[in-house]
């Protein structure tokens, strides 16, 4: 079966602090991936999706940034980290566009400061 | 522009029928996901629709009219645990998901 880890759990870090967010994927192979972020009380917004490894397509131009360096692997990062980056990151896949529901991970809580 | 609106907030009583509405305006149409989501965690899948009509699955049904841009989540039997948001979200034309800001269901015993 498949799973969906993301890391760390929680995270607090000062503004203009830098960010790495980790999702890794077991299971499947060449999967979609998703960044998502989510404001207290709001929506999903998606940021980042990848159709494999390298292909990075950037939803919201914002100071974040997405890479994929393995097929499973999908990394968030900022240099410089502003309040507005605080929120729920959800890291998400499936197995093709046309496929149906997309399976989240547990989702990283980052408090910026 | 693409939009999704649900209601923001809903209370019901255990045991009873609580209808949460979605409606749509979206750049093409490759279907309707309804997700669950507890207070600080993941959402989870509970629906999907493509075809007009209604899907039932359990205490859970879910609703699709493609020509009012229009769909409802039916929750019967209401249990505490139901106590969660619920997210509509459309895949557009280029099969990306569009999301709801989500419906915070209260449940009251």
């Amino acid at each position: 079966s498949q799973t969906i880890h993301q890391w760390p759990a929680t995270l607090v870090q000062p503004v203009g602090s830098p960010l790495s967010l980790e999702c890794t994927v077991e299971g499947t192979s060449n999967p979609n991936l998703y960044w998502y972020r989510q404001a207290a009380g709001r929506g999903l917004q998606l940021l980042f999706y990848s159709v494999g490894i390298g292909q990075i397509s950037s939803e919201v131009p914002q100071n974040l940034s997405a890479s994929r360096p393995q097929d499973r692997q999908f990394i968030l990062s900022s240099k410089k980290l502003l309040l507005s980056d605080s929120g729920f990151y959800l890291c998400a896949w499936i197995l093709q566009l046309r496929g149906n529901e997309q399976f989240f991970g547990p989702g990283t809580r980052l408090t910026v400061l | 522009g693409q939009n999704i609106d649900q209601p923001t907030e809903m209370t019901a009583t255990e045991g009873a029928i609580v209808q949460i509405n979605c409606t749509y305006q979206t750049s093409g149409f490759n279907g309707l996901f309804w997700y669950q989501q507890h207070a600080g965690e993941a959402p989870t899948f509970l629906s999907y629709n493509v075809l007009d009509g209604l899907e039932e699955k359990g205490r859970f049904s879910s609703f699709l009219s493609r020509s009012k841009g229009y769909s409802y989540l039916l929750l019967k039997e209401l249990q505490m645990k139901d106590s969660a948001s619920y997210l509509c979200a459309v895949k557009d034309s280029n099969y990306q998901l569009i999301w709801g800001a989500g419906t915070k269901l209260i449940i009251k015993p």
